[in-house]
């Protein structure tokens, strides 16, 4: 079976640019997580989705993220504009429960 | 928010020895759960706890799901040098799904 699919693996972008995160769960598993790491901190909770609703969102920083999961199978997570603050590594998780075993490898973003 | 307190922050060992390391939270938790992050790579599940005092073992490793359900170890024995990576703690409230995840533990075998 495939694992948690993230892309890209690594991304340096400026201060103010866009940049989309993308995340391909496990088949058939109806639960995606988003998290992130910054700087050697704890992982943090950014937001839940079950298929294609957001369960919860109460993890995301601010509104300039953007997370998506049409017809509920991939999901994009969005980045308008990046700040320097960004950066870290941005984990996505999917389980079949409500607890997340699986994980991506992650993305890592720098902004610069 | 929820915070949980994971120590040590890094540990220096030999080969053949034991580790332990513990997480502490001011909330009750549900469940804990252990993962193990490898360099480049995501988090990897390594023992789940679902039930207070609860003891599970996987191989080398040993967990504990403490009986205030407000902390947890986690025992290595017999350290091999793949043990290297960072350990990461991590709590399920009794309500909502979301994970609240320790500092991490970064660990160092040498042979």
């Amino acid at each position: 079976e495939a694992g948690v699919t993230q892309f890209p693996s690594h991304s340096v972008i400026e201060k103010g640019q866009t940049v989309t995160l993308r995340c391909d769960p496990i088949s058939g598993h109806d639960n995606l997580y988003w998290y992130r790491r910054v700087m050697g901190k704890e992982i943090k909770f950014l937001l839940h989705f079950v298929k294609e609703s957001k369960q919860d969102e109460s993890g995301m920083p601010n509104n300039r993220f953007l997370a998506e999961r049409t017809g509920g199978t991939y999901s994009t997570l969005k980045v308008q504009p990046a700040e320097l603050e960004d950066s870290g590594v941005y984990f996505c998780a999917s389980s079949q429960a409500r607890v997340p075993l699986h994980f991506g490898n992650g993305t890592r973003l720098t902004v610069t | 928010g929820q915070q949980l307190n994971q120590s040590p922050q890094s540990m220096f060992i030999q080969e053949g020895e034991d580790v332990s390391m513990n997480c502490t939270s001011s909330s009750i938790f549900n469940t804990w759960l252990w993962y193990k992050q490898d360099p480049g790579e995501g988090p990897v599940l390594l023992i789940a706890l679902y039930k207070a005092g609860e003891l599970t073992s996987n191989g080398r490793l040993t967990a504990q799901f403490g009986i205030t359900r407000k902390d947890s170890f986690l025992n290595i024995s017999a350290s091999i040098p793949s043990d290297v990576g960072i350990y990461f703690c991590a709590g399920q409230e009794t309500s909502g799904s979301r994970l609240t995840f320790g500092e991490g533990t970064q660990l160092t075998v040498n042979p």
